[in-house]
């Protein structure tokens, strides 16, 4: 157990639909990262926010945003959901920024499946 | 930018035999290198990270070496057990600032017995 939450595990929705996608990090962690696994793209950068701000931006889509709440949690919007959308969406946690060596902690991961 | 090139798989092996999974990068600067694993159904798990030249990373008898020279970390393990049975991810993170993971393709490895 990697001290990481997501919710919901599972998420069935239809195609033009809006999802929120939760994650508690790791006690003390300030930052959280969003990856995106798909079969075609592999894992994904998505977002990355520490201490509520957001840090760095990789390969998202307009469609999606996040955001970190002041008790550190995020949330990761999806909406106007395509069938692209349908993957695997983890949630990453790590202590603190400024270093190259800090390990990142995984979710279980959120399975979203847009039909 | 920075990329992460690994070995195709999916890979079968037998149980005991030797494993080899190729991974090579290219970052500027001197990234750290990790290797994760994905067990079926569950999140990603680190299983073993460099962060310097001539560094090795070990962990539950695999290991794998930071080789600068060749750009690479491949991970090995002498005796496969039907429990290795996962996929496995080669990632890089840039010392520029950028705390974002680099993330192979992923190598599906399956341990008959």
């Amino acid at each position: 157990d990697s001290g990481v939450t997501q919710t919901p595990k599972h998420l069935i929705t239809a195609t033009g639909q809006r999802v929120t996608l939760r994650c508690s990090p790791r006690s003390g962690d300030l930052s959280v990262y969003w990856y995106q696994q798909s079969l075609d793209q592999g894992l994904q950068f998505l977002i990355q926010y520490y201490n509520g701000e957001e840090r760095a931006k990789g390969n998202i889509l307009e469609r999606f945003s996040a955001q970190q709440f002041p008790d550190l949690h995020s949330e990761l919007n999806l909406s106007s959901l395509e069938l692209g959308d349908s993957a695997l969406y983890f949630c990453a946690s790590s202590g603190s920024s400024g270093t190259a060596y800090n390990e990142q902690f995984f979710g279980p991961g959120t399975r979203l499946t847009v039909l | 930018g920075d990329s992460v090139t690994q070995m195709e798989g999916p890979v079968t092996l037998s149980e005991e035999a030797f494993l080899t999974i190729n991974c090579t990068y290219t970052a500027t600067g001197y990234p750290s290198l990790f290797w994760y694993v994905q067990y079926p159904g569950e999140g990603l798990q680190l299983l073993l990270k460099a962060t310097k030249a001539d560094d090795k990373g070990s962990n539950k008898g695999f290991e794998a070496t930071y080789r600068k020279e060749t750009t690479s970390f491949h991970l090995e393990k002498g005796s496969v057990q039907v429990s290795d049975s996962a996929v496995y991810f080669c990632a890089l993170l840039s010392n520029f600032g950028n705390e974002k993971l680099t993330f192979g393709t992923g190598t599906r490895l399956t341990i008959i017995p």
